[in-house]
């Protein structure tokens, strides 16, 4: 069966520091990934997803960047925090064929002080 | 700009009652439909995904869709306050490239009453 996991749970970071999540998926080969966030009290928005190794696309412009060095790893991004940066960071996967559904990893509660 | 609309409650149901959960969506291109559960601090769960009009049933949960109305719904038999979450409609969308994005609406609180 396939497992998605995402670290760390939770992070405190000050502004200005930089940041690097990261996720990996077992259990399956070439699927797609994707990186949602989710503010406080707000729906999910999907910052990036990729369909392969060094393929990235971006959904809105911001501070963050996404990679993808290997074919079931996924990393989330940023130089530099900023306030704003805080919320709950989703990392999923889900299958190339079809109208396959996503499947989320446990998340990274990210606060910027 | 693709939407997904969402009541987003709180809908108060007591325990044993059926809860209706209602979503509309914008891009008429959409042809899958996803319902997540999130409980509070956790990430979401697949519950049900359907991808023809009409009802499709699992266990206490029916989903119903209505592509000509741009209308999916989820119906949870027997709530049972374990029920009580935020649920999540989701619709894929593909903006002309091959990539399956999901689009998911801001979801409905649901409180069961026990």
């Amino acid at each position: 069966s396939q497992t998605i996991h995402q670290w760390p749970a939770t992070l405190v970071q000050p502004v200005g520091s930089p940041l690097s999540l990261e996720c990996t998926v077992e259990g399956t080969s070439n699927p797609n990934l994707y990186w949602y966030r989710q503010a406080a009290g707000r729906g999910l928005q999907l910052l990036f997803y990729s369909v392969g190794i060094g393929q990235i696309s971006s959904e809105v412009p911001q501070n963050l960047s996404a990679s993808r060095p290997q074919d079931r790893q996924f990393i989330l991004s940023s130089k530099k925090l900023l306030l704003s940066d805080s919320g709950f960071y989703l990392c999923a996967w889900s299958r190339t064929t079809g109208n396959s559904p996503l499947h989320f990893g446990n998340g990274t509660r990210l606060t910027v002080t | 700009q693709k939407e997904v609309e969402q009541n987003s409650g709180p809908l108060s149901v007591p325990e044993g009652a059926i809860a209706s959960l209602n979503c509309t969506y914008s891009d008429r291109g959409s042809q899958s439909f996803f319902w997540y559960r999130q409980y509070s601090g956790k990430s979401p769960e697949l519950i049900m995904f359907i991808y023809s009009n009409g009802d499709k049933e699992d266990g206490r949960f029916t989903a119903q869709l209505n592509k000509a109305s741009q209308y999916v719904s989820l119906l949870i038999r027997d709530s049972q306050p374990s029920d009580s979450a935020t649920y999540l409609c989701a619709v894929n969308t593909r903006d002309g490239g091959a990539t399956n994005k999901l689009i998911f609406g801001t979801g409905t609180l649901l409180a069961v009453q026990p």
